[in-house]
């Protein structure tokens, strides 16, 4: 147990919806990340903060936004979605310090149909 | 960019056998280095680590040294085991600037056979 939480586990959707994963980072982390993984597109980074300002962005859509919130806990909002969104999102976090451990949740399975 | 080449899967051994993975990277500045293992339907676990050159991460019988002459962080095991079949991923972070988020290889798949 990497001490990151991420709900919900499991997410079947239709297309042009709109979904919130949710995550929980580990006692005492600043930093949140947020990834995809696809079968096409391998571990892609989308966005990370760091005590809820932005700090870094990746692949992110525009149909995509994250936020962290004043007690840590990060949401990544998934809008218009598409066929192709369908995808493992995983989140992560880590301690202040560029060569700290990074520690993953165990993921949201998001099916668009 | 910085980026990060392994070896393609999947690779099939055979209980007890040797393993090597190859990972080589490319990076402007002074990366730590990672393998992660993804176990089937789990998420991704850090198998080991290191971040300076000639480092050697080593964790459940894997090992991986980082070298920096040839930009590469081999995974070897000296006998595998059927339960270490997963996926296995190596990944940098890029060490500078204001984030440490990581990079990345597609992943090789390991399946060990009894």
């Amino acid at each position: 147990d990497s001490g990151v939480t991420q709900t919900p586990k499991h997410l079947i959707t239709a297309t042009g919806q709109r979904v919130t994963l949710r995550c929980s980072p580990r006692s005492g982390d600043l930093s949140v990340y947020w990834y995809q993984q696809s079968l096409d597109q391998g571990l892609q980074f989308l966005i990370q903060y760091y005590n809820g300002e932005e700090r870094a962005k990746g692949n992110i859509l525009e149909r995509f936004s994250a936020q962290q919130f004043p007690d840590l806990h990060s949401e990544l909002n998934l809008s218009s979605l598409e066929l192709g969104d369908s995808a493992l999102y995983f989140c992560a976090s880590s301690t202040e310090g560029i060569r700290n451990t990074i520690y993953f949740g165990e993921g949201s399975w998001l099916t668009v149909v | 960019g910085d980026s990060v080449t392994q070896m393609e899967g999947p690779v099939t051994l055979s209980e007890e056998a040797f393993l090597t993975i190859n990972c080589t990277y490319t990076a402007t500045g002074y990366p730590s280095l990672f393998w992660y293992v993804q176990y089937p339907g789990e998420g991704l676990q850090l198998l080991l680590k290191a971040t300076k050159a000639d480092d050697k991460g080593s964790n459940k019988g894997f090992e991986a040294t980082y070298r920096k002459e040839t930009t590469s962080f081999h995974l070897e095991k000296g006998s595998v085991q059927v339960s270490d079949s997963a996926v296995y991923f190596c990944a940098l972070s890029e060490g500078g600037g204001a984030t440490n988020k990581l990079i990345f290889g597609t992943g090789t798949l390991l399946a060990v056979q009894p």
